[in-house]
């Protein structure tokens, strides 16, 4: 079964503390996504990646950076955290242009303390 | 910039009824696909029904259709003979052929069926 996996299930951290989402996918798709979701707000895309050590902005990437060293692999980096970044993080990927042939994972709830 | 927006922030069906998630989106493009995606309270996003943009034929899938109106701008999610296992979060989405394959999501519609 073909599966986009994260690292995390529940995260809780310190503000000010760096701290590393990571994302592997077995299907070797090209594209991979960092979204956030919060209520009442959707889902909404922090970066993507079409390649591995490329990287595009999405449209909310502040205070995030992100990190595609390996094709599998898509890490999302918060380099301080604060206490709005507290939220639900999700990853997918998709082969090619997509066409919404997206694979979530399962999400990492991240609390900022 | 287009947007996606769903003004239902939660409705409630009962079991073996139909009900109809509303979603409308914005955009000078015409070349797109829009997407209904499900994500059950395991969170696991599942994808429920794609339209492309071209087709006028309305997408269906088992108990879901859709209702495109292109003009309008209007992409409408009706479930029919509901059942529990639909309670979950819906979610609309656009995405742009000519910007590859980013997806745009709306606000999402928290749906319960109740037995």
């Amino acid at each position: 079964d073909v599966k986009v996996t994260q690292s995390s299930r529940y995260l809780v951290k310190r503000t000010g503390e760096k701290v590393f989402l990571e994302c592997v996918q077995d299907m070797d798709h090209e594209n991979m996504f960092w979204y956030r979701q919060d209520p009442g707000l959707g889902l909404r895309l922090i970066y993507f990646s079409y390649d591995v050590k490329m990287k595009e902005k999405g449209d909310i990437p502040e205070g995030y950076s992100v990190s595609r060293e390996k094709k599998e692999r898509f890490s999302l980096i918060l380099e301080s955290a604060s206490t709005n970044q507290t939220s639900m993080y999700l990853c997918a990927s998709s082969p090619g242009q997509g066409m919404g042939g997206y694979t979530f994972g399962s999400g990492t709830r991240l609390t900022v303390v | 910039a287009q947007t996606v927006t769903q003004s239902q922030p939660e409705m409630s069906v009962q079991e073996a009824e139909t009900v109809t998630l509303s979603c409308t989106y914005d955009t000078s493009e015409n070349n797109y696909y829009l997407f209904w995606y499900k994500q059950p309270p395991s969170r696991q996003m599942i994808l429920v029904i794609r339209q492309e943009a071209y087709k006028q034929q309305n997408a269906t899938e088992n108990r879901f259709s859709v209702n495109f109106q292109k003009a309008a701008k209007s992409f409408s999610l009706k479930i029919s003979d509901s059942q529990l296992g639909d309670t979950a979060m819906y979610f609309c989405a656009f995405m742009n052929r000519n910007q590859g394959g980013k997806l745009i999501f709306g606000q999402g519609t928290e749906l319960s069926v109740k037995p």
